[in-house]
This record gives structure tokens, sequence and C-alpha cells, in this order.
């Protein structure tokens, strides 16, 4: 099955810098790869996904790339914010569609 | 339109009770999940339900957990003499059919005393 592991489990920045997280999968047949984000308190929200039949994809200040031959996809966010501390959650789908989530990413941007 | 919706939103029982958490999800969304999340910690699968395929149980955690849906819609998830380390909070989620983008409801925290 799917095994999804998550790096760093926590990531302190300064605000106005770079942040990256990087995800690695297991299957190979995966072909999407979400962003989920958990502010404290409240529930987990998409913030970006990814298919297969790109490499990179960007909103504003957020951006995923996707590496298939290493199978591993990153989160990067620009110019953070206070806003951006949260959890932050990488996901890739088993063979049953079901996803499987990583163990998560405590960011903390400190002004 | 609507979310996911969950209720109670917050839920404290005392050590051997059951208790019950519904989950309503988005109309239309044939999949529905249940994961459980403990203070600080990732997001624990519990179950999965898609359309009228047999559920997923393989993350239940022991037999005290069980959770049904009917009519492909409403979901309860039940767990039997409750423990102190039953206490999370405990999110549900559901999607599209032959989509992965899952939408959580805002969650049921319990507590155990």
């Amino acid at each position: 099955g799917e095994n999804v592991e998550q790096h760093p489990s926590t990531l302190s920045v300064q605000e106005g810098d770079s942040a990256v997280i990087k995800c690695t999968y297991s299957d190979s047949a995966s072909n999407y790869f979400p962003w989920y984000k958990q502010e404290l308190g409240k529930r987990p929200q998409l913030i970006i996904d990814i298919r297969s039949n790109v490499g990179e994809k960007k909103d504003q200040r957020i951006a995923v790339t996707l590496n298939k031959t290493a199978k591993h996809f990153s989160l990067h966010i620009t110019e953070t914010q206070p806003e951006d501390s949260a959890v932050y959650f990488c996901a890739a789908p088993d063979s049953w569609g079901k996803l499987q989530f990583g163990s998560g990413t405590q960011v903390v941007v400190t002004p | 339109g609507a979310g996911v919706s969950q209720s109670p939103s917050n839920k404290v029982t005392e050590k051997g009770k059951d208790v019950e958490l519904r989950c309503d999800p988005i109309s239309g969304h044939t999949a529905l999940y249940w994961y459980r999340q403990s203070l600080g910690q990732g997001l624990e699968f519990l179950i999965y339900f898609q359309g009228n395929s047999a559920p997923d149980k393989s993350g239940l955690p022991s037999d005290r957990f069980s959770a049904e849906r009917t009519g492909g819609s409403v979901s309860t998830l039940t767990i039997q003499r409750t423990q102190q380390e039953d206490s999370a909070v405990y999110l549900c989620a559901s999607s599209y059919p032959l989509a992965y983008e899952q939408y959580f409801g805002p969650g049921t925290r319990l507590t155990v005393t």
C-alpha cells in the first residue's frame, strides 16, 4: 500500500522568508498529491494540489513541485506571513483511492 | 452549498459510557471518511465508506469502535465503553465519486473523564 513520509515535523521561519516542506511516497501509480492546511482548532482545508501530468503548480505565494522519478513532492511558501502559521499535511492516494496523509509539519512564522 | 457538518461539536463523557458522533456529508458526495486526531498529532484514518460497497474498516483501533452509514448519506461513529485514550477530535470528510479531494467537517471534540 501507499506510504507517505513528511519532513520536517516542525519548521520555524522568519516572516518574509520561504518555507519548504517535503513528502515522499511509495506507490509509483499515485497520480494526485494534495496539501492541506490546518490552523489551530480548525478543520484541515485543501490549499493546493497537483496531478502527475505536471511538474509544478503555483497559486500566489504557494507552489507545489512533483518529481515522479524520485517519488517526492514539496510545498513551497514564499514571503511567509504570520497567517501562514499552521500545520500542513501532504497526502497521496492508495490503490483504493483513499488518501494516505503524512504526519504533518508545524510551521511557525515569527514576526 | 452547505459543507460537511458534524454533531455534537463537543462531547464530555464518563469512562465506560457509549457515545455516538454524527456526520452529515455534502449532498452528492458518495465517499465518507472518519479520522481521529489526538492533540498535536496527525490524522489517524478510522473507516471509509464508498457508495454501496463494503466499508474499509481497517483503521478502527478496537472492536469498541463501529460506524454505519444510512441511505448513503449520514454516518454515525459509535464508541462503546469509552476509555480516556479515546479523547481526541473526531473528523469526518466526504468527497465526490471518483474524486480525491476531501472536504472536512469541523470535528467533534470528545473528552472522556
